[in-house]
């Protein structure tokens, strides 16, 4: 089945730039989603790009996509304290609008003032 | 703003109790709802698939009859959980997709509800 890995944890100073990786397997995956998940809240979509695009970016976030390697990053330019939470990626295929999405199991970013 | 409106966030109750969980969208029908379940430090796995006007499906080692799923509007979806004991505890979150080109809107999440079982 559809899998989705990311690294757990990733500490930066304040000011740095982030990036957080994740690999998925599906190859007919078309859109993926980066998420964020602030302590006991629920998911805010960040960001999302279609499989047939390289890089998107969207102020501070960077999203890089290489669909030969099935390798998509966020990078957080200028991380702030308030950028401390844990980033889900997320893919989903195309066939059908009610595909659910397949997750990684996130990875928490912690930035030190 | 949110688009997805979950209710209640955070319940406490003793073990046997029925607890509901509500799942709105906001300004939009939704025909699909998803809701996942989440265990402390750890990601979000889908429970099931809450269909408007059929019958929810169900994940692999989901329990039927112990989370009940109710999608009778195009608006709200229920999960029930039955007779709740503490290994029921947990961050139980719903999801929607805005309707609009298909594969073309992401989902949008509820904030959660904490549910504690004691």
């Amino acid at each position: 089945g559809e899998d989705v890995e990311q690294s757990l944890f990733l500490s930066v100073r304040e000011g740095d730039s982030s990036v957080i990786n994740c690999t998925y397997t599906d190859s007919s995956s078309t859109y993926l989603y980066w998420y964020k998940q602030e302590p006991g809240a629920g998911l805010q979509l960040l960001t999302y790009i279609f499989s047939n695009m390289d890089m998107k970016q969207d102020q501070r976030l960077t999203v890089l996509l290489n669909k030969k390697d099935k390798h998509l990053s966020l990078r957080i330019a200028d991380t702030q304290t308030g950028d401390s939470a844990i980033y889900f990626c997320a893919e989903s295929s195309p066939n059908s609008g009610n595909t659910p999405l397949v997750f990684g199991k996130g990875t928490r970013l912690s930035v030190i003032a | 703003g949110a688009v997805v409106s979950q209710h209640p966030s955070w319940v406490i109750c003793k073990s046997g109790t029925s607890v509901k969980i509500e799942c709105r969208s906001l300004d939009f029908q939704a025909t699909t709802m998803f809701w996942y379940r989440q265990f402390p430090k750890q990601s979000l796995m889908l429970m099931a698939t809450s269909n408007e006007g059929s019958k929810a499906t169900y994940e692999q080692g989901v329990e039927k009859d112990k989370f009940l799923i109710n999608h009778a509007s195009l608006t709200l979806s229920t999960l029930t959980v039955t007779s709740a004991h503490p290994e029921d505890s947990s961050f139980y979150i719903c999801s929607a997709r805005i309707p609009g080109q298909v594969g073309n809107q992401p989902q949008h999440f509820g904030d959660g509800t904490r549910l504690s079982i004691l």
